[in-house]
């Protein structure tokens, strides 16, 4: 798990709060994901970035807004979240075609 | 288009005996397919990738994979279940870094 780093482990947040997850990646990679991971459904692929370009939005609503300043950092910015975005957020790193290496993940609550 | 369906969403097994977790796919492509493993509370973690070389692919902690063309199918395997590998196992199929499927996962349960 040292090679995807997420902070914090865990975080709750009022529906008006503003916060940031944070991924870094000790690999060498140069492309980054963020996905969704809630009860009962399919691991969701919400973003990518390859070289710090964004490559894939995967029509997630703008409350979410993800920013990569260099190939080793991705953040998600959080505003005005709803209960329904409460769940495992998983950042994820690639060098090879296809293999992906996860981080720990971000359990966020939304009151 | 490409599809992946974990055909169980439970098994369950008695620590020792043998571990089949099943997974059908659908790509227009030839495929690379990947089993992870997630334990609670974590990340997933890569047990094994089959990327068109070898049709059997050993993975970590004892796990391996048959790639099967005509029946569409990488099913996970393992000898003889442990304690340890309870946890929900995820088959995917991808095509590129964009494209990446993930399976709807299957929760292993090992019975001491």
């Amino acid at each position: 798990e040292t090679g995807v780093t997420q902070t914090p482990r865990h975080l709750v947040m009022g529906m008006t709060n503003k916060k940031s997850l944070k991924c870094e990646q000790h690999l060498g990679h140069n492309a980054m994901y963020w996905y969704k991971q809630s009860a009962k459904k399919p691991l969701e692929l919400m973003f990518v970035y390859n070289f710090k370009e964004q490559t894939e939005n995967n029509s997630v609503p703008s409350r979410f807004s993800p920013e990569c300043p260099n190939s080793s950092h991705l953040f998600l910015h959080l505003h005005t979240l709803q209960p329904e975005d409460s769940a495992l957020y998983l950042c994820a790193s690639s060098q090879e075609k296809d293999t992906q290496y996860f981080g720990p993940g971000t359990r966020l609550t939304v009151l | 288009a490409q599809s992946v369906t974990q055909l169980d969403s439970h098994v369950s097994v008695s620590e020792g005996t043998p571990v089949l977790l099943r997974c059908n796919y659908s790509s227009s492509y030839s495929p690379s397919l990947f089993w992870y493993v997630q334990h609670p509370n974590k990340g997933l973690q890569l047990l094994l990738k089959y990327t068109s070389a070898a049709t059997l692919v050993k993975g970590i902690n004892g796990f391996e994979a048959e790639f099967k063309k005509s029946e569409t199918s990488f099913h996970l395997t393992k000898p003889s279940a442990h304690m340890s590998d309870a946890a929900e196992y995820f088959c995917v199929v991808s095509r590129g870094y964009q494209k990446v499927t993930f399976g709807t996962g299957t929760k292993l349960q090992v019975i001491p």
